[in-house]
């Protein structure tokens, strides 16, 4: 099955800095990648995903990009705020069940 | 509002005791999955239905059942038979099975005291 790898586990940034996340994937057949952010008592919610044939995506302040090659995926977050310090999970999504695979988790900070 | 509702917040359960957790949608979705997070570790999936009267066990489904008798709700039973129930358990539906954007429900808390 698809094995999918999130680094760093836990991100520390000073507010207005960048935040990357990094995550890699095993089953090259994987074609869908979400991202989610998971905050305290609010669930976790779809942030911007990525599909196979695109290597970038941005949504104002965050930008997802894919090498299929190297099989990773990272999340880019710019100009950091408060309110972005959460728990962030990558996921994978292989055929053909299509069963998302998550990553670890890796919990950011942003401080004031 | 449409949105995925998962009950109780937070759960205590004895040990030798069987629970069961609801989740309730109202987005007419046919997929609905659960999923159980540790510390340190991704959400690992325990049951998934792809729609109504049935479902398929997920990586980690030994000691849970499921029931889904009707499109809107998917609870999960975490039985005796789960050696270390402990943790936080999301549920989440999509749209279809096929690449599609999954909402999750704000998770329930279980713990075995």
């Amino acid at each position: 099955g698809e094995n999918v790898e999130q680094h760093p586990s836990t991100l520390s940034v000073q507010e207005g800095d960048s935040a990357v996340i990094k995550c890699t994937y095993s089953d090259s057949a994987s074609n869908y990648f979400p991202w989610y952010k998971q905050e305290l008592g609010k669930g976790s919610q779809l942030i911007i995903d990525i599909r196979s044939n695109v290597g970038e995506k941005k949504d104002q302040r965050i930008a997802v990009t894919l090498n299929k090659t190297a099989k990773h995926f990272s999340l880019h977050i710019t100009e950091t705020q408060p309110e972005d310090s959460a728990v962030y999970f990558c996921a994978a999504s292989p055929p053909p069940d299509y069963k998302l695979s998550f990553g670890a988790g890796t919990t950011v900070t942003v401080r004031a | 509002d449409g949105g995925i509702t998962q009950s109780p917040k937070y759960l205590f359960r004895k040990e030798g005791q069987n629970v069961t957790l609801s989740c309730e949608q109202n987005l007419n979705h046919d997929a609905m999955y659960w999923y159980r997070q540790d510390p340190g570790q991704g959400l690992r999936l325990i049951y998934y239905s792809q729609i109504v009267n049935d479902f398929q066990k997920g990586d980690i489904a030994e000691g849970y059942s499921v029931s889904r008798e009707k499109k809107e709700s998917f609870p999960l039973t975490v039985t005796s038979a789960q050696k270390n129930p402990t943790a936080f358990y999301l549920c989440a539906s999509s749209l279809d099975r096929v690449n599609t954007e999954a909402f999750f429900g704000q998770g329930t808390r279980l713990t075995v005291v």
